[in-house]
């Protein structure tokens, strides 16, 4: 099974400034198979980021990803004000496909 | 465009079987793999299991020994059933459908979920 971690586990930032969250994987696989989603309270989660870069479709500019091997990173470039959420990574690179266990995004 | 709707009963007292049901509104079940997954409450994301529509399934170990998953071809629908639970089983479940491409060997994700079904177990 591979472990995914999250960090950091809060990221307190202004609207407007540069959001970078962190997932780092126990073993290496291929960076195709990380997803990342967004989830808002009360709502399920939505889809933004498939392998590992390419953004879900509907999915503003200012979301990025990158990253391989076991490093990968969700870049939001200006935070919105709607953009407050928890972010979770996921893999599909083991048969169990494991989230990490989020990153709090939260006005500061 | 593909919707997923889900139900089952939301309140089971302890060693209760869980069941619900996942159905595919204006899509086939060929070509994805149909996932579970549940949310405990203040709690992160965790991964039941998925089944294709052929009905091969492949479930956490964490909970294969009380997970059964299926799927209806002839309804769309798919369905789960968690048998023995406990108050740690209180979670929001969703259903999701997972697209890979084996080809390609890209995973293009969880791309559509249903609308979460909150199940507590109480006595």
């Amino acid at each position: 099974e591979i472990v995914l971690t999250q960090s950091p586990r809060t990221l307190p930032l202004s609207p407007g400034e540069r959001a970078t969250l962190s997932c780092r994987a126990s073993k290496s696989f291929s960076s195709s198979y990380l997803a990342w989603y967004q989830q808002k309270p009360g709502q399920a989660p939505r889809l933004l980021i498939h392998g590992a870069s390419s953004r879900a479709s509907g999915i503003p500019d200012r979301f990025s990803g990158s990253g391989s091997g076991t490093d990968f990173t969700l870049t939001i470039s200006r935070v919105e004000p709607e953009d407050f959420a928890v972010y979770y990574c996921q893999q599909y690179g083991s048969s169990v496909r494991t989230f990490g266990q989020g990153t709090k995004v939260e006005i500061k | 465009q593909v919707q997923l709707q889900q139900w089952g009963a939301g309140l089971l007292k302890p060693s209760e079987t869980l069941s619900l049901n996942c159905s595919v509104d204006g899509g086939s079940l060929s070509g994805y793999s149909w996932t579970w997954i549940r949310q405990p409450p203040g709690k992160g994301l965790e991964w039941i299991g998925e089944i294709n529509h052929s009905g091969s399934a492949s479930y956490n170990p964490s909970l294969k020994s009380r997970v059964t998953m299926s799927v209806d071809t002839s309804k769309t629908q798919f369905s789960l059933k968690v048998t023995s639970v406990t108050a740690a089983d209180t979670a929001v479940y969703y259903c999701a459908r997972a697209h890979f491409d084996s080809w390609r060997h890209h995973y293009y994700g969880l791309d559509i979920w249903g609308q979460g079904t909150t199940v507590t177990v109480s006595s």
